[in-house]
């Protein structure tokens, strides 16, 4: 069956500083993966979309990876703030499944 | 405009009951999540409508779940004979894409089984 691995520990990293945060995912090849923020109480909310043809996109601050030979994204935040401070998701492909998300914690 | 909208956005109710969780889409929005969220947990698929297509009900937990799509709009999530192991927070997501991708999701309804 699929299966996706976040960061299962939370991320505190300085304002600033670089977030790197990783997806992988096993048993299948998704033709996407999605990234998505949650905040708490709320419901997820989407940031990005990568193919697998595209190697690298990015959106303001974030970019996003796609190793399709690893099986592997990764999503930074460049220049972090505290107000990126989330829980972020990731979603592989057109499978219903997303990952458990790993906690940020930007402090200032 | 208006995004997903949930209600009740939180409900108690006790071991053995029926409930209802009412989900409005996005308007003109094809596609409806049902996803179901435990404490520190990931999101665990449910069902998803699809227009006048039969819905994939193959998250479903057990029989005691069902779901309806009215008028391709509105849903309803009901679990009949709640258990404790219920208690979750419930989101609905819809999309204008069939290809399950930029999903929109509502608040979610927080529901607590005594």
């Amino acid at each position: 069956s699929q299966k996706i691995e976040q960061n299962s520990e939370a991320l505190n990293i300085q304002e600033g500083k670089t977030a790197t945060l990783t997806c992988n995912y096993t048993n299948y090849s998704p033709a996407y993966l999605q990234w998505y923020r949650q905040d708490p109480g709320r419901g997820p909310v989407f940031l990005l979309l990568i193919r697998e043809n595209e190697k690298e996109k990015r959106k303001e601050r974030l970019k996003v990876t796609f190793d399709t030979t690893l099986k592997q994204s990764l999503f930074h935040i460049t220049a972090s703030q505290p107000a990126d401070s989330a829980t972020y998701l990731c979603a592989p492909g057109n499978k219903l499944v997303f990952g458990a998300g790993t906690i940020l914690r930007v402090k200032s | 405009g208006a995004g997903v909208s949930q209600s009740p956005s939180n409900k108690v109710t006790e071991k053995g009951k029926d409930v209802e969780l009412r989900c409005d889409p996005i308007s003109g929005h094809t596609a409806l999540y049902w996803y179901r969220q435990s404490l520190g947990q990931g999101l665990e698929f449910l069902i998803y409508f699809q227009g006048n297509s039969a819905p994939d009900k193959s998250g479903l937990p057990s029989d005691r779940f069902s779901a309806e799509r009215t008028g391709g709009s509105v849903s309803t999530l009901t679990i009949q004979r709640t258990q404790q192991e219920d208690s979750a927070v419930y989101l609905c997501a819809s999309s204008p894409i069939q290809a399950h991708n930029e999903q929109f999701f509502g608040p979610g309804t927080r529901l607590t089984v005594l």
